[in-house]
């Protein structure tokens, strides 16, 4: 049973283009976030959505737009794709209360823009 | 697979010895820290956490210790295993759901 899913798991695009990254949880968690991964391993988290409102909202291009159509959904849209956007971006989610919980991870979408 | 340039920290263990790996911390305010471990092609996966009222906990072959006063995070593994060969990132937030991940480290178990 996938906990965390992404969709594509592979993603070769030329530079200009516009796509979609999408991400879908079974585990019942209201919070979703999407990381990206650099060349170097770096992990850096990009948006945060609880309940389809977005609360984190890092210094991000606003080339890049998340939308949130359920709690379950967490897609990434990418508009005017560049050569710096070439990354694997990670999903994720966790419960959202009082206290901090653990995230669980996607499989990652490894993008890369010629 | 790896990119060329990569410059991740490397840690070399033979396999049935004691890994150990370090993760410094800036943020004074941080009160949760968790490791995770990502292996080739995977998304990093929880081991363990531990709270700023802890300075030890204790897992299944994994130990993390905290020391506030210098502000470091070590991840203690085991007899470790090939298994275990992965990168792991210390990740750490001062409240709410915002984790700031550590750059990794690479450990590689020789056989």
């Amino acid at each position: 049973d996938t906990a965390v899913s992404q969709t594509p798991k592979y993603l070769v695009t030329q530079m200009g283009n516009d796509k979609s990254i999408k991400c879908e949880q079974n585990l019942g968690h209201d919070t979703m976030y999407w990381y990206k991964q650099d060349s170097k391993k770096f992990l850096k988290i990009m948006f945060s959505y609880n309940n389809k409102e977005l609360i984190i909202n890092e210094t991000v291009p606003n080339r890049f737009s998340p939308k949130s159509p359920d709690k379950a959904h967490l897609n990434l849209h990418i508009n005017s794709l560049e050569l710096g956007d070439s990354a694997v971006y990670f999903c994720a989610s966790s419960r959202q209360g009082s206290g901090i919980y653990e995230q669980y991870f996607g499989p990652g979408t490894r993008l890369t823009v010629t | 697979g790896e990119s060329v340039g990569l410059h991740l920290p490397t840690l070399s263990v033979q396999e049935g010895d004691n890994s150990i790996i370090n993760c410094a911390y800036s943020n004074s305010a941080s009160d949760y820290f968790i490791w995770y471990k990502q292996e080739s092609g995977k998304g990093p996966q929880f081991i363990i956490d531990i709270r700023s009222n802890m300075d030890k906990r204790q897992g299944q072959r994994v130990t993390v210790l905290l020391n506030k006063t210098v502000k470091h995070l070590s991840l203690q593994i085991a007899a470790t295993q090939p298994g275990d060969s992965a990168v792991y990132f210390c990740a750490e937030t001062g409240g709410g759901n915002k984790l700031t991940f550590g750059t990794g480290t690479q450990l590689k178990v020789e056989l």
